[in-house]
C-alpha cells in the first residue's frame, strides 16, 4: 500500500513550458486534490475531484487544468509555466466523497521552479 | 466564507514543557477542524479532527486539541513536548453546511506555525 504518490519530486521549467504532475492513489479514495504551498500562505487549493470523470475548481485554478479518468490519478497540467508558478505541490486524497469531514492523505510533494 | 488565522509564525519551547499552537476560525455554522503537521521535506500528516461531541480530542503523538465555541478556537497542546515535535502545524477548517460545490466547500488552511523544541 503506497499511499499518494507523486511524480516527479523536483522540476524546473521555463517560462512557457508546459509539463504534467503525476498524482496516483492505491487507496480507492473518491475525492482528490491539488494544493500548493507558498510560504507564508499555508496551502491553496487549485482544483479537486469527488470521483472519476468530475473535477471542480479550487481557490487558485487559473493556470492548470485537471482531469479524472479514473479512479486512481489526477493528472495536474500546466499549461504555459509562468514563475508565479514556483511552489510545492501537494497531491492530497479522501475516502469521503465531499473532502471536508475525513483526514487528507498527502503525497510527498513536487518541488517546481519556473525561470 | 470561511477561514482560519494562526497566530504565531514561529513557537519555540523547552524539551519537557508544555506547548502550545494557537489557531482560531470563523466559520458561518458548526466546523470541523482539523490539525495537520509537516516535517521537512514530506507532506502533510494528519494529527486530529473535531467534528461533534467532546471538546477535548486527542490525537497522534500525544498530542490534543480543545474546541472552544465561544472563542472560536482549536489550540493544539501536549504536556510534554519532545525535539522530535519539531515541525510546521497547520490549523484547517471547513464548513459542513457551506456551498455543494467550489473551492468554498472545501478545507481552508492556516498559514502554518513552525514549532521548534529545544534540546
Amino acid at each position: 500500500n503506497a499511499g499518494v504518490t507523486q511524480t516527479p519530486k523536483f522540476q524546473v521549467l521555463k517560462t512557457g513550458q508546459s509539463m504534467t504532475l503525476q498524482c496516483a492513489q492505491d487507496m480507492n479514495h473518491e475525492y482528490m486534490s491539488w494544493y500548493r504551498q507558498d510560504p507564508g500562505m499555508g496551502l491553496r487549493l487549485i482544483h479537486y475531484s469527488v470521483g472519476a470523470g468530475i473535477t471542480d475548481q479550487g481557490e487558485v485554478p487559473n493556470g492548470y487544468n485537471v482531469s479524472r479518468s479514473t479512479t486512481e490519478d489526477f493528472p495536474l497540467r500546466l499549461l504555459s509555466a509562468a514563475p508565479s508558478q514556483t511552489s510545492v505541490y501537494f497531491c492530497a486524497s479522501s475516502y469521503t466523497r465531499t473532502g471536508r469531514e475525513s483526514p487528507l492523505h498527502f503525497g510527498n510533494g513536487t518541488r517546481l521552479t519556473v525561470t | 466564507a470561511q477561514s482560519v488565522a494562526q497566530p504565531e509564525d514561529q513557537v519555540n519551547v523547552a524539551e519537557g514543557n508544555p506547548l502550545t499552537v494557537k489557531c482560531t476560525y470563523s466559520v458561518s455554522g458548526n466546523p470541523y477542524l482539523f490539525w495537520y503537521v509537516q516535517y521537512p521535506n514530506r507532506g502533510l500528516q494528519f494529527l486530529l479532527k473535531y467534528i461533534t461531541g467532546d471538546n477535548l480530542v486527542k490525537g497522534s503523538y500525544g498530542f490534543e486539541a480543545e474546541f472552544n465555541k465561544s472563542q472560536t478556537s482549536f489550540h493544539l497542546k501536549k504536556p510534554s513536548a519532545l525535539v522530535s515535535d519539531s515541525a510546521l502545524y497547520f490549523c484547517a477548517v471547513s464548513d459542513p453546511r457551506g456551498p455543494s460545490s467550489g473551492s468554498a466547500r472545501q478545507l481552508t488552511f492556516g498559514s502554518g506555525t513552525q514549532l521548534t523544541v529545544l534540546p
